[in-house]
């Protein structure tokens, strides 16, 4: 069974940089073709995707966030971590991560649950 | 940067068939990804590679993707179908390749 979990503060402060962390189980991110991405819901909102991460530490970022946006593995403990640079209230959302595949054709399956994250003071 | 184009909302009658589509500039050329995502939860894949099905997810789901258009289609439309629907693909057409998703159709199930 595969499954993924997002961690990371619930509210944060105009500014300050945020830092995520998606730990998963049953899949291995050193599987050719398997990766790791995060995606963005912001409240009533579209899914807008962030940033992947592939198994060979190729990466993607959003070309609207990608000055703000750092993605990063550690395939030991199955974890990828993201941060994202002075936050706005407007990046207030709930954060997914999911497994990648079939790269670079790239789907996600499965998602985890997400976590909500306020950007307030 | 590509842009996908779905219809804001769609209603069907149960029993019905419904059809969601999904714009884009010579979408065909690109393989075209649908998720289903209901209040409250996270997205669940239900269509990849234009028309292949994840396992579990039921035969009445199904895509196509031709020209400028893809289209999910759901037959005999039952209330729990009712949900979001978000299209998805790889744009490898840029100078910075990404993953774009549409803007998402609300499926009611009159």
């Amino acid at each position: 069974q595969i499954t993924l979990k997002e961690s990371g503060p619930t509210l944060v402060k105009p500014t300050q940089t945020l830092t995520l962390t998606c730990t998963f189980s049953g899949f291995s991110l050193s599987t050719s073709g398997v990766g790791v991405g995060w995606i963005r819901q912001p409240p009533g909102k579209a899914l807008e995707w962030l940033a992947l991460i592939y198994w060979n530490d190729d990466k993607r970022y959003s070309p609207s966030l990608k000055s703000r946006l750092t993605i990063t593995k550690d395939t030991s403990k199955n974890q990828v971590v993201l941060t994202m640079t002075n936050m706005d209230p407007v990046d207030t959302a709930t954060y997914y991560c999911a497994r990648s595949q079939g790269a670079p054709i790239n789907w996600f399956d499965p998602w985890g649950q997400g976590t909500l994250v306020t950007v307030s003071s | 940067s590509y842009v996908l184009t779905q219809p804001p909302s769609v209603s069907v009658a149960p029993g019905k068939t419904a059809r969601i589509t999904c714009g884009g500039n010579n979408i065909g050329s690109k393989s075209v990804h649908w998720y289903q995502q209901k209040p409250g939860q996270a997205p669940v894949l239900v269509i990849y590679y234009d028309s292949d099905r994840p396992s579990g997810i039921p035969e009445r789901f199904s895509g196509s993707n031709s020209g400028n258009t893809a289209t999910l289609t759901i037959s005999r439309v039952e209330a729990g179908d009712e949900a979001d629907y978000y299209c998805q693909v790889w744009d490898s057409s840029s100078d910075h390749p990404g993953v774009v998703f549409g803007g998402g159709t609300k499926l009611t199930v009159l």
